[in-house]
């Protein structure tokens, strides 16, 4: 979608290997989300954020942080990377923290080998 | 907490089917709902939304849900599908200043 872009859309990476995603918006959304998709489970909140510096943790935190220093950029890491963490990695925003509904990116598919 | 379920995991019907896929959720106060469509490698598009006011609403694509307070249910209909309604469908909730929750997803697959 316009406005929300994630990068990369592809990685592969070894096991026990730092990963970064990067979710950028141009939208100056308050609120983003990062959800990682898995076969079975649907979407999984992993930590949000609702302004500047400020962030949370979702319900599948573990083994990943997050930071965010502008607006517009959100990063998620995988501090060390492994199997278990292969998933596709979705982004949101939002205006509010939900009740009008998120704005998704396109995703990343990561395969950590 | 809120929970939203979709107990329908895979469906699969043949073309020009009428669909109904079944969503409820447990909050009992006022809630927004929304039903998302996820098209075979790409992200989650809202399909429709419901805040107040008329509980059928329509949405994309001719997809409508209809609202129902008393059962705590939020269901997604569409008369006729097409093959190329092939997709995975998440209900969501939100309310107050909460999250959104989403269900677990329902497959549908279309035979032409």
């Amino acid at each position: 979608d316009a406005g929300i872009t994630q990068s990369p859309r592809h990685k592969v990476t070894e096991t026990g290997t730092p990963v970064t995603l990067r979710c950028h918006q141009t939208e100056n959304h308050r609120y983003m989300y990062w959800y990682r998709q898995d076969p079975g489970h649907g979407l999984r909140l992993i930590h949000y954020s609702y302004g500047v510096k400020d962030t949370d943790k979702g319900e599948v935190s573990d083994g990943y942080s997050v930071s965010r220093s502008k607006t517009e950029d959100f990063l998620l890491t995988l501090e060390s990377a492994t199997s278990s963490q292969t998933s596709v990695y979705f982004c949101a925003i939002s205006t509010d923290r939900g009740g009008y509904g998120y704005t998704f990116g396109s995703g990343t598919r990561l395969t950590v080998v | 907490a809120q929970s939203v379920s979709q107990h329908n995991h895979h469906v699969i019907l043949s073309e020009a089917a009428s669909l109904e896929l079944g969503c409820n959720y447990s909050y009992g106060g006022t809630v927004n709902l929304f039903w998302y469509v996820q098209y075979p490698g790409q992200h989650l598009q809202l399909l429709l939304k419901y805040f107040s006011g008329d509980p059928l609403v329509k949405g994309i694509k001719g997809f409508e849900a209809e609202f129902i307070k008393s059962k705590f249910s939020f269901n997604l209909r569409k008369p006729s599908v097409q093959w190329s309604d092939t997709a995975e469908y998440f209900c969501a909730t939100g309310f107050g200043n909460e999250k959104l929750t989403f269900g677990t997803g329902t497959r549908l697959t279309i035979i032409p």
